[in-house]
């Protein structure tokens, strides 16, 4: 079964300064990752996604991460934090289900807080 | 478009009631989920459904948990007999279902916040 591994329950970061956040992946075949962001009492947000391909991934917000299959890791990062930025993380790792749908198995979240 | 939604927001019960909760999935995704959401922890895949196929109910913690979707579109999470453990934010996320790298991309709604006094 896959798992996900998110190591930094909480980091606190200051506004401008870069950010990395962890995640670490365990799945027996090749993973389709995610990173989604949840802001206080909203849903979740698609931030960028990884199936296959090049293995730095963009996406929005001025986010990006890295598969690193030897490492079976896919980090977040942004080299300018935001105020605005500041919310919970989540790292997901998919695997496919019965039929076409799937289902993903999420990590339990780094809440970043930004300092001014 | 409208995304998912969900109601109620928030509902607080005593223990021992049944409560349903509601999600409208974004039109013309055939493929919903639900999720549960403690303190603290990740999101826990509960069920999903894909189409007219049998739901995937292999999430369920309990047989106190159940969920239908009607007509291939509003699908409610029943919980009968609430524990207090059951307390947690439940999300829906929907997806176009089809085969490939479409169906992994799951919007969420909102969620709904249960407490069970």
């Amino acid at each position: 079964a896959q798992s996900v591994t998110q190591p930094d329950i909480h980091i606190t970061v200051s506004e401008g300064a870069s950010l990395e956040l962890r995640c670490n992946y365990s799945y027996g075949a090749t993973p389709y990752l995610f990173w989604y962001v949840q802001s206080p009492g909203q849903g979740l947000q698609l931030l960028l996604k990884y199936f296959s391909g090049d293995t730095l991934v963009q996406g929005i917000k001025g986010f990006e991460a890295e598969f690193k299959r030897s490492q079976s890791s896919f980090n977040l990062r942004k080299p300018s934090v935001h105020w605005s930025d500041a919310a919970e993380y989540f790292c997901a790792v998919g695997a496919l289900g019965t039929g076409t749908a799937s289902k993903l198995t999420f990590g339990t979240g780094t809440r970043l807080q930004v300092t001014l | 478009g409208a995304g998912v939604s969900q109601s109620p927001s928030n509902k607080v019960t005593e223990k021992g009631k049944d409560v349903e909760l509601r999600c409208d999935p974004i039109s013309g995704h055939t493929a919903l989920y639900w999720y549960r959401q403690s303190l603290g922890q990740g999101l826990e895949f509960l069920i999903y459904f894909q189409g007219n196929s049998a739901p995937d109910k292999s999430g369920l913690p309990s047989d106190r948990f159940s969920a239908e979707r009607t007509g291939g579109s509003v699908s409610t999470l029943t919980i009968q007999r609430t524990q207090q453990e059951d307390s947690a934010v439940y999300l829906c996320a929907s997806s176009l279902g089809l085969a490939g790298r479409a169906s992994y991309e799951q919007y969420f709604g909102p969620g709904t916040r249960l407490t069970v006094t």
